[in-house]
């Protein structure tokens, strides 16, 4: 079965700052790996993307995520961050074989105090 | 602009009447999803389509309808056998239908039950 786990309901980090969004998964077989982002009453927007290869995924907005296959994360993180970034964040994940469809986690609210 | 419109943004239902939440999209995908969102318990997925005149229940299908005659539009109908309706409901769209594809989102309908 496939599953995401994002630890942290809430995650408060002081402007400039760096923060981790936590994230840990479960698949069968290879995964892919994804970080999207959702403002206040919007639909979500992807940041970033793990497929094969670099562990370290550079992405939108100065954000990059870290995949370790042998602690099955893929942690967000952004070395100083804005008050802008508040927002929840979703991270999701497909196996590269079997089942076609996306599985997305209880998402983190993000809260970068000024 | 390419994207994908919701409508409406916020529609407010009595018990025991169908609704439909309209999803269109310009972008020329051929993949489109229907998600719903709850506090707390992330996106689940209701129904999604890879093509048209095709579509396949989600995680969570019981109580919805979906159809797609055209490749632009997916439509979903909430029943009145849908026994929990109250949440916001996210239209996405994908140019895959497989591997490691972007979902783009629409900014979502907030569909209230009174």
């Amino acid at each position: 079965a496939q599953s995401v786990a994002q630890p942290e309901d809430q995650v408060n980090v002081a402007e400039g700052n760096p923060l981790t969004v936590k994230c840990t998964y479960s698949v069968s077989g290879n995964p892919y790996l994804f970080w999207y982002v959702q403002y206040p009453n919007r639909g979500l927007q992807f940041l970033l993307k793990y497929i094969t290869g670099d562990n370290l995924v550079k992405g939108s907005y100065g954000f990059e995520a870290e995949f370790n296959k042998s602690q099955t994360s893929f942690h967000l993180k952004k070395p100083s961050a804005l008050v802008s970034d508040s927002a929840l964040y979703f991270c999701a994940v497909r196996s590269q074989t079997g089942a076609n469809n996306l599985f997305f986690g209880t998402g983190t609210r993000l809260t970068v105090i000024p | 602009d390419g994207g994908i419109t919701q409508s409406p943004k916020y529609l407010f239902r009595k018990e025991g009447q169908n609704v439909t939440l309209s999803c269109e999209q310009n972008l020329n995908h051929d993949a489109m999803y229907w998600y719903r969102q709850d506090p707390g318990q992330g996106l689940r997925l209701i129904y999604y389509s890879q093509i048209v005149n095709d579509f396949q229940k989600g995680d969570i299908a019981e109580g919805y309808s979906v159809s797609r005659e055209k490749k632009e539009s997916f439509p979903l109908t909430v029943t009145s056998a849908q026994k929990n309706p109250t949440a916001f409901y996210l239209c996405a769209s994908s140019g895959q239908t497989s591997g490691a594809n972007v979902l783009t989102f629409g900014a979502g309908s907030r569909l209230t039950v009174l």
